[in-house]
């Protein structure tokens, strides 16, 4: 099955900077790749997803970019805020079709603490 | 109020109890999962259920059972609570493959 590596498990900044977090997937199938933000005390939110078919993807100050190549995608936050500051997961699936549902899997999280 | 919602959201029981875990969503979503977060293991997906009377194993599907008898309803009942059942469990729901997850509250289980 998938398999998806999340780097680094910690990483603090300081307000303002900016924060990359990487995820390789070992299936070559997937194509979907969301990214979650999970706040203290809260369920994981969608903040942003990419598809195979596109390379890099901006909302805001929040970017993700893919490489199919090499297997790999990243989470970029440009002008950190301490609102920032939250657990981020990766995650991979093949979206599409009927059955199984969307059976993601996710990385195991990066702390992000945005320092003041 | 619309949403997805986990009752209890902390629960302490001792090993060998049987404990169920609720999960209600307003939505009408016809996926629903169940996942498990431990610390260096991320979201593990436990069980889902594509339809109501439609359920299978996810990637850590030992010692849970689940059911569907109703769209809106997926409980998870740990028949014989072990200490390694110890998480915090988070259900999730969605239209079909093609849309986003949205995930409850969680429910903070200690096994003791």
């Amino acid at each position: 099955g998938e398999n998806v590596e999340q780097h680094p498990s910690t990483l603090s900044v300081q307000e303002g900077d900016s924060a990359v977090i990487k995820c390789t997937y070992s299936d070559s199938a997937s194509n979907y790749f969301p990214w979650y933000k999970q706040e203290l005390g809260k369920g994981p939110q969608l903040i942003i997803d990419i598809r195979s078919n596109v390379g890099e993807k901006k909302d805001q100050r929040i970017a993700v970019t893919l490489n199919k190549t090499a297997k790999h995608f990243s989470l970029h936050i440009t002008e950190t805020q301490p609102e920032d500051s939250a657990v981020y997961f990766c995650a991979a699936s093949k979206r599409g079709g009927t059955g199984g549902g969307n059976k993601l899997t996710f990385g195991t999280g990066t702390q992000l603490k945005v320092e003041l | 109020d619309a949403g997805i919602t986990q009752s209890p959201r902390y629960k302490i029981t001792e090993t060998g109890r049987q404990v169920t875990l609720m999960c209600h969503q307003t939505w009408s979503h016809s996926y629903m999962f169940w996942y498990r977060q431990d610390l260096g293991h991320g979201l593990r997906l436990i069980y889902y259920s594509a339809a109501a009377d439609i359920t299978d194993k996810g990637e850590v599907p030992d010692g849970y059972v689940v059911s569907r008898s109703k769209t809106e309803n997926f409980p998870l009942t740990l028949e014989s609570a072990t200490r390694s059942q110890t998480s915090v469990y988070f259900c999730a729901s969605s239209w079909d493959p093609r849309y986003e997850q949205y995930f409850g509250p969680g429910t903070r289980l200690t096994v003791t």
